[in-house]
């Protein structure tokens, strides 16, 4: 299965600032998919990247607020912007790849707003 | 809309033990279900995979069992260690291909030495 890299592994960034998420794979994806985690609770979708279009954003979130990029087939990015207290949780990339259509994650993104 | 349920939200077991994850889903078209590990503050970890076609996938210690008539299914984690103890997620996707997994809550797993 993929190998994903993501960075920061961690921040503590003060509200108002962005923050921009990378992650890079070991082999071309057509679909990247961010997810985020609130502290306590379960994996919530918030967009699905392909290469070459604009990303899909889930209900609830918004461009403005998460702009992604996605060059090219093994490398996104995910930005957090105009960050509050609220938007602290952990930030998760994600591929499906293979006949199985198995899902392979990052090591995800834990970010503090203070 | 599908919806993902986990039981229990937390288990303590000392080491050594056998013990079943739950998960239970209520839409039965689904085209595989995932379980995954996640320890704590960290991305998430691919155990097991089951397609809607097969009943159960075998890993180790792990034994994952799928009913999708009933839309259940089960993780069945043998001689527990302390090295096991994490959260356990549950996932599932419906057809057509490539869309998103629906996340249970999670189990809580401590197996204490």
């Amino acid at each position: 299965s993929a190998v994903i890299s993501q960075k920061p592994s961690r921040d503590i960034c003060q509200r108002g600032t962005s923050l921009t998420i990378q992650c890079q794979v070991d082999s071309q994806v057509t679909m990247m998919f961010w997810y985020r985690q609130q502290p306590g609770q379960s994996l919530t979708l918030i967009a699905t990247a392909n290469q070459g279009s604009e990303a899909t954003y889930e209900s609830g979130f918004v461009i403005d607020k998460f702009p992604i990029s996605r060059p090219n087939l093994t490398f996104s990015t995910l930005t957090v912007s105009n960050m509050s207290p609220e938007d602290s949780s952990i930030y998760l990339c994600s591929v499906v790849q293979g006949a199985e259509e198995r899902y392979t994650f990052g090591s995800g993104t834990r970010l503090t707003v203070v | 809309k599908q919806e993902v349920t986990q039981i229990p939200a937390a288990l303590s077991v000392p080491e050594g033990e056998n013990l079943v994850l739950n998960c239970s889903f209520t839409d039965s078209a689904i085209y595989n279900l995932q379980w995954f590990r996640q320890d704590p503050g960290k991305g998430l970890t691919s155990l097991l995979l089951i397609q809607s076609s097969q009943r159960e996938q075998t890993s180790g210690r792990l034994n994952a069992s799928l009913d999708k008539s009933s839309g259940r299914s089960t993780l069945y984690i043998a001689a527990s260690q302390p090295g096991d103890s994490a959260t356990y997620l549950c996932a599932v996707r419906r057809p057509p291909s490539g869309s998103r997994l629906t996340f249970g809550e999670g189990t809580q797993l401590t197996v204490n030495p």
